[in-house]
C-alpha cells in the first residue's frame, strides 16, 4: 500500500523554537509538497519540491523552510515557531493525476 | 483569486438523502480530482476525471466533468453517516506545472442518522 508518512501527528512547541516536520513517501514521486490547512482557509501551499534539492515558493513562504536531500524525504522547517503557525501541516506528493496526502501534524505553538 | 468555488460550504442531511455538490471555475484544467478528509486526517483521492464531460462512478458516488472542463460534480445517492466528511476538488491547469494543484475549500458534509 503506497504511503507518505508524516513524522509526527501532534507536536506542541514553545515560540522561537526551531521545529522540523518530516515527511516520507515510497511511492517514486518526483514531487512533493507541503500545505497548511486553517477552518475557512483551506489548504494554502507553503512550498513543493520538483525534484531532489529543487525547491520552490508556493502562497505563503514566509517563516518557512524546506529541504530535500532525498528523493523519497521532504522536511518543512519553522525556523522560530510563532503562534500563528499553529496550524495543521499536511505533506503531499504525486502529480496532475493527484495527490497522496499524509495523515498530517497538528502542531500547536504556546 | 479563488480558482475553484465549491459550493455548498456545509451541507447537513439526513441518512437515505441525495445530495450533489459543486466545483466551478472561469479556468479551464486538464484535470480534477474529488478528495474526502475525515478529522484528523489527510484528504485521500476518490477520482480523478481528464476527459470533458466524463462520468465516473464509484459505489454510490457519481462525478463528473463538465464538457468545457471548468467545472465539475459529485452526486451521492442514499447517503451514508459514513460519507460524513469534508470534500474537495482540485485541478491541473497542464502545461509545464501540470503537477501543481490548485484546491478548493471544501464542501462539509454531515449525514446524520
Amino acid at each position: 500500500d503506497v504511503k507518505v508518512t508524516q513524522s509526527s501527528r501532534y507536536l506542541v512547541k514553545r515560540t522561537g523554537e526551531k521545529v522540523f516536520l518530516e515527511c516520507v513517501q515510497d511511492m517514486d514521486h518526483e514531487n512533493m509538497f507541503w500545505y497548511r490547512q486553517d477552518p475557512g482557509l483551506g489548504l494554502r501551499l507553503i512550498y513543493f519540491s520538483y525534484d531532489v534539492k529543487m525547491k520552490e515558493k508556493g502562497d505563503i513562504p514566509e517563516g518557512y523552510s524546506v529541504s530535500r536531500e532525498k528523493k523519497e524525504r521532504f522536511s518543512l522547517i519553522l525556523e522560530s515557531a510563532s503562534t500563528n503557525q499553529t496550524s495543521m501541516y499536511l505533506c503531499a506528493s504525486g502529480g496532475g493525476r493527484g495527490y497522496t496526502f499524509g495523515s498530517g501534524t497538528r502542531l500547536t505553538v504556546v | 483569486t479563488q480558482l475553484l468555488e465549491q459550493s455548498p460550504q456545509f451541507l447537513s442531511i439526513q441518512e437515505g438523502e441525495n445530495l450533489t455538490v459543486y466545483c466551478n471555475s472561469s479556468s479551464v484544467f486538464s484535470s480534477l480530482q474529488w478528495y474526502r478528509q475525515e478529522p484528523g486526517e489527510g484528504p485521500v483521492l476518490l477520482v480523478t476525471v481528464v476527459t470533458g464531460g466524463e462520468v465516473k462512478k464509484l459505489k454510490r458516488l457519481t462525478f463528473q466533468f463538465g464538457d468545457a472542463r471548468k467545472d465539475s460534480s459529485l452526486h451521492i445517492t442514499a447517503a451514508q453517516p459514513g460519507d460524513t466528511g469534508l470534500y474537495l476538488c482540485a485541478g491541473a491547469r497542464g502545461g509545464g506545472s501540470n503537477y501543481k494543484l490548485t484546491f478548493g475549500k471544501g464542501t462539509l458534509l454531515t449525514v446524520n442518522p
